[in-house]
C-alpha cells in the first residue's frame, strides 16, 4: 500500500449504529486530518492530530470521535448520527516541520445515515 | 481574518477551450499558494503549488502565478481535455499552520 489509504470506502448506517472509518498513512508523516465534504459545501477541517496529539477540534459534535493509537493510524469513531451527518470524509496527512505542508489525501469514505 | 474565494462552477467547456479559474485571498502574511484538484470518486491531489510572490506553479498543462500585488493566484489552461474534468480547489497555506479550501469549481469538459 502506498499513500494514504481509507477503510470502508463506503457505509450506510442508522442513526442508532456505531461504526469507525479508519485511516492508514504510509508516508512517514507526522500529522493527519479529517475533512467532511457535503455537496455544495466548502471542505470543513474537523481534527487535527500532530504527533498524535490533538491540536484541533473545529467545534465538531461528540458524535464524532477521533483516535489516533499511533502516527500512522487515525479513526473516527461514529455514534448516534443524524441524517444531515452524510457526507464524504476525508482523511490527509502531512509532514509538519516548518513553513508550509503540503497534505495528501486518502480516497475518502462516502457515508450515508438514514 | 485569512480568507480565499473562489470562482463559482459549474464551468463548461469544449475540448481544446482555454480555461481560467479566478482564486483570491486576504491575508495578513504571505502565505503559500496550492491549487488541489479531486476527480470523480477520488480524494483530493495536489496540482501544482507557488510559495512566494512571483512564483509559477505548473502541471499537466495547468500554470498558475502568485501576484502579491492583487493576492490571486488564478489556474489556468490553454488547452483543456475530457480528462480535465473534475473539481478544483484553491487553497492557500496562512501564517499559523491552517490551510484553508476555496468552495471548488467543478470543471466539466464536452468532447
Amino acid at each position: 500500500e502506498t499513500g494514504v489509504t481509507q477503510t470502508p470506502r463506503h457505509l450506510v448506517m442508522g442513526m442508532t449504529n456505531k461504526k469507525s472509518l479508519k485511516c492508514e498513512q504510509h508516508l512517514g508523516h507526522n500529522a493527519m486530518y479529517w475533512y467532511k465534504q457535503s455537496a455544495k459545501k466548502p471542505l470543513e477541517l474537523m481534527f487535527v492530530y500532530n504527533f498524535k496529539e490533538q491540536t484541533e477540534n473545529n467545534s465538531v459534535p461528540s458524535r464524532f470521535s477521533p483516535e489516533c493509537p499511533n502516527s500512522s493510524h487515525l479513526f473516527l469513531h461514529l455514534h448516534t448520527l443524524q441524517p444531515e451527518d452524510s457526507a464524504l470524509y476525508l482523511c490527509a496527512s502531512s509532514q509538519v516541520v516548518s513553513g508550509v505542508a503540503e497534505q495528501f489525501f486518502g480516497p475518502g469514505t462516502r457515508l450515508t445515515v438514514l | 481574518g485569512d480568507s480565499v474565494t473562489q470562482m463559482e462552477g459549474p464551468v463548461t467547456l469544449s475540448e481544446e477551450a482555454f480555461l481560467t479559474i479566478n482564486c483570491t485571498y486576504t491575508a495578513t502574511g504571505y502565505p503559500s499558494l496550492f491549487w488541489y484538484v479531486q476527480y470523480p470518486g477520488e480524494g483530493l491531489q495536489l496540482l501544482l503549488k507557488a510559495t512566494k510572490a512571483d512564483d509559477k506553479g505548473s502541471n499537466k498543462g495547468f500554470e498558475a502565478t502568485y501576484r502579491k500585488e492583487t493576492t490571486s493566484f488564478h489556474l489556468e489552461k490553454g488547452s483543456v481535455q475530457v480528462s480535465d474534468s473534475a473539481v478544483y480547489f484553491c487553497a492557500p497555506f496562512f501564517q499559523g499552520g491552517k490551510l484553508i479550501f476555496g468552495q471548488g469549481t467543478e470543471l466539466s469538459v464536452k468532447p
